[in-house]
């Protein structure tokens, strides 16, 4: 089955500390992968997209994350968190021949002084 | 700018009194999708449109329908709501199938049932 997995519910990291969220995917295709932010009472916002080639790809506001074929995870970093980054994230999956993308539950991150 | 435009924000309706919300989008996108988002959790696909070309997910409930008169517009018709049906709608496009091309997401309308 497809699926999304975001083992970490919430995150809470000082202001300046670097920053790493975990998501497993299961897909039976080549996976697109995605990772949005959702800020408090917002849509969601594309951070990044990995369709093909360079495994490690940058996005919008200093994130990047990196695509490990081999353990199913595309795992969203930043070296040095912001107060604005408190947000909700989510990772999302899909490719193929299908319409749909599949979220997973996602990662409260909460940021302190 | 571009852009997902939902109307309104923030819509109060009363128990088993229909309601609409709306989405438009200046992307000209193929693809629109309607999401139902509760408190932390995940957007759930309700349905989405491939240009006039209706899906549905097999678990969206018969309460819940949508209309899509042209490329800009569509629109979510929840007939009889209810309790549970108070949520965040998202609307979204993509270019073509959102599993091949990121989702553009308006800024929702948050739905109050009382």
């Amino acid at each position: 089955a497809q699926s999304v997995t975001q083992p970490d519910i919430h995150i809470t990291v000082s202001e300046g500390a670097s920053l790493e969220l975990r998501c497993n995917y299961s897909y039976g295709a080549t996976p697109y992968l995605f990772w949005y932010v959702q800020s408090p009472g917002q849509g969601l916002q594309l951070l990044l997209k990995y369709f093909s080639g360079d495994t490690l790809v940058q996005g919008i506001k200093g994130f990047e994350a990196e695509f490990k074929r081999s353990q199913s995870s595309f795992n969203l970093r930043k070296p040095s968190v912001h107060w604005s980054d408190a947000a909700e994230y989510f990772c999302a999956v899909g490719g193929g021949n299908t319409d749909k993308l599949i979220f997973g539950t996602g990662t409260r991150l909460q940021v302190f002084p | 700018d571009a852009m997902v435009i939902q109307n309104p924000r923030y819509q109060v309706t009363q128990f088993g009194k229909p309601v609409t919300l709306s989405c438009s989008q200046t992307l000209n996108h193929n693809v629109m999708y309607w999401y139902q988002q509760k408190s932390s959790q995940a957007p759930k696909l309700l349905f989405h449109y491939y240009d006039k070309d209706f899906n549905n997910e097999a678990d969206t409930p018969d309460n819940f329908q949508s209309r899509r008169p042209n490329t800009s517009f569509c629109f979510l018709d929840i007939r009889s709501p209810g309790l549970g049906d108070a949520a965040m709608y998202l609307c979204a496009t993509s270019r073509v199938g959102g599993g091949n091309s990121p989702l553009h997401f308006g800024n929702g309308t948050r739905l109050t049932v009382t």
